[in-house]
């Protein structure tokens, strides 16, 4: 079946500090991926989004590219903000559109300034 | 894009009792998605919702207990019957778009 595995949190980072956060899938087929971020008291928002192999996402200094080769889709960040501190989900769609996402367990960050 | 709201945005309920939940969204859509997500947990999908059908449960949820209205092509219903603390999480209503789902901000429920 389809599932999702993102490293176990928490994470905790200083300000500045670099960011990757590990997700590997399982899918068969071409799904599409990706990562959402819920900040405290907030519903899921889209970070970004990769359609096919190697495309890569990108919004607020994020990056995810989609390596089928080892069925991953990590999440980085160059410099991380306090503002970042935000639960993060990888997830992935079967088939490309209209079908419900299977999401990972969820990685929590803290960033502390 | 896709819009959704939710009704109520939290709520404190007693063991027994019953709560529904609506969902709004800003344009037609064919489907519309229920998730649970208990606290520190990930989601899991609760059921699709199609208009004019009825709608499709996952493995570990029943109609009797998680039963679904969509009335139109906007709006759509989660109750949350006969409740338990076990039923505290966050409900997440969600829909679909151009390759992309769409979340609502989510009903924080507490059953005591």
């Amino acid at each position: 079946g389809n599932s999702v595995t993102q490293m176990e949190g928490p994470v905790t980072l200083s300000e500045e500090a670099f960011l990757t956060i590990n997700c590997t899938y399982t899918a068969t087929g071409y799904p599409s991926l990706f990562w959402y971020v819920q900040y405290p008291g907030e519903g899921l928002q889209l970070l970004l989004k990769a359609t096919k192999a190697d495309d890569k996402g990108s919004n607020k200094g994020f990056e995810a590219t989609y390596r089928k080769e080892t069925t991953s889709f990590h999440l980085e960040k160059g410099s991380v903000q306090v503002s970042d501190s935000a639960v993060y989900f990888c997830a992935l769609s079967p088939i490309s559109g209209n079908t419900p996402l299977v999401f990972g367990k969820g990685t929590r960050l803290s960033v502390i300034a | 894009s896709a819009v959704i709201s939710q009704k109520p945005s939290r709520d404190i309920c007693q063991r027994g009792t019953s709560l529904t939940i609506q969902c709004q969204v800003d344009s037609q859509v064919t489907m519309m998605f229920w998730y649970r997500q208990q606290p520190g947990q990930s989601l899991t999908l609760i059921a699709t919702a199609n208009q004019g059908s009825e709608a499709t449960y996952e493995s570990g949820f029943v109609i009797d207990k998680f039963p679904i209205s969509r009335p139109n092509l906007t709006f759509s219903t989660l109750t949350v019957s006969n409740m338990s603390p076990e039923d505290s999480s966050i409900y997440l209503c969600s829909t679909e778009g151009r390759n992309e789902q769409f979340f609502g901000p989510g009903t924080r429920l507490t059953v005591l």
